[in-house]
Formats: C-alpha cells, sequence, structure tokens
C-alpha cells in the first residue's frame, strides 16, 4: 500500500525566507507527483505536476523536485510572503493519486 | 470552463437522514475522482471513475455509500443512514487520461456535518 508522508507537519517562517517542504513516497512505481495548495475551508489547487520521467518543474517562486528511485519529492518556496501561508500538500498517482497530511506552513510579515 | 463544480457546499443533516451531493467535472475530463477529508488530514480516496465505469472503491467505501456516473458526466454520492462519523469534506476531482499522466483539478468540496 502507498503510503505518502510529509515533513515538516506545520511550519513558520519570517517573510523573504526560502524555504523547502518535503515529501517522501513508499512505492516508487509512479505515474506522477503532483503538488498542492489549500487554504482553510478550500478545495485543493495544482500548482505543479512531475511525471515519473521528470526530475523537476518550475512556477514562478516555485520548484519542485522528483527522486522516484529514493521515493523522495520536495517543493522549493523562493522569498516566501504572506500570501503563501497555506497548506501545502504532496499526492502520488498509482491509478488513483494518495495524499499526505500535508505541511501547513505560516509566513510572517 | 469554470473548473470542477460541487453542490451543494454545505450540508447539515440529522443523523440517519440519506444526503446526495453531486460533481461537474471540467468538460473534457474523462477521469472522475471522490474523496473525503477530515481537519488536519489528506484527502483520503473514495472511488474513481473513467467515463461511466466505476473502476475502483476504497475500502473506506462502505455500503451506505454509493457512487454514480451516469453517461460518463457529472457524478453523485450517496450516503444513506448518515452517522456523526461521516461529518467531514467530500471533494471532487477531475482529470484528463492520457496514461494515468494527467493532472488533477479540484472543486471546492462539499461539506457534510452530521447532527
Amino acid at each position: 500500500k502507498q503510503e505518502v508522508t510529509q515533513i515538516p507537519a506545520a511550519l513558520s517562517v519570517p517573510e523573504g525566507e526560502n524555504l523547502v517542504l518535503n515529501c517522501s513516497f513508499t512505492d516508487s512505481a509512479i505515474y506522477n507527483l503532483q503538488w498542492f495548495r489549500q487554504d482553510p475551508g478550500k478545495g485543493l489547487t495544482s500548482l505543479l505536476l512531475i511525471q515519473s520521467s521528470q526530475r523537476e518543474q518550475t512556477s514562478g517562486r516555485l520548484n519542485a523536485s522528483l527522486d522516484k528511485s529514493s521515493g523522495r519529492s520536495t517543493l522549493y518556496i523562493a522569498a516566501s510572503q504572506p500570501g503563501d501561508s497555506a497548506t501545502y500538500l504532496c499526492a502520488v498517482n498509482l491509478n488513483d493519486m494518495r495524499f499526505g497530511a500535508g505541511t501547513r506552513l505560516t509566513v510572517k510579515p | 470552463d469554470t473548473g470542477v463544480s460541487q453542490n451543494p457546499r454545505h450540508k447539515i443533516t440529522k443523523r440517519g437522514q440519506n444526503v446526495t451531493f453531486r460533481c461537474d467535472p471540467i468538460s473534457e475530463h474523462n477521469r472522475l475522482y471522490w474523496y473525503r477529508q477530515t481537519l488536519g488530514q489528506g484527502p483520503e480516496f473514495l472511488t474513481y471513475f473513467q467515463n461511466e465505469a466505476q473502476l475502483e472503491k476504497s475500502r473506506l467505501l462502505s455500503d451506505r455509500f454509493s457512487a454514480e456516473r451516469p453517461k460518463g458526466s457529472f457524478s453523485t454520492l450517496e450516503i444513506q443512514r448518515t452517522e456523526q462519523g461521516d461529518s467531514a469534506m467530500y471533494l471532487c476531482a477531475s482529470s484528463q487520461d492520457r496514461g494515468y499522466t494527467g493532472e488533477l483539478f479540484f472543486g471546492e468540496g462539499s461539506r457534510l456535518t452530521v447532527l
């Protein structure tokens, strides 16, 4: 059974810092991995999708990497802003998407 | 296209009542997923459809839960004889299947409160 773990569970940083969120998964035979953002009481917003053949994807201040062999992905956020405060979830696709519990990020002004 | 749409957004019901949620996926998407999310947890997979065929169901989906996707368009998730433990956010997502590589898009969710 695919297990997805996200570390840390919560993170608080001052505005302007660069930060890294971690995601690990137990079954490396994935089709792709997707990072999402969720604001309180809302649905999930897709941030980045990395196919199994790719090593990384970038969108603006976000960069996601994927190391399938070690079962790991990282989401790098550059120059964090208070508007980045949200829960960040990773999900791995193995016929269906399985999620981690998320990292709750707070960026202080 | 306005994205994935879910209705109702909020539902409060008494224990023992039946509830039904509807999901309208992005129009060209052939895959549709249902997830359940409780506070502080990631979404838990319930079931998914490829077109009108229900291809997988989680063990979380007890026999009180049923999902349909007639004609491969919108989907409904019905919960019969609701229990307080059913209180959660029910999320729908869709994707365009390209050999399982499609990006997943979520709706805003339907929050269920069972009193």
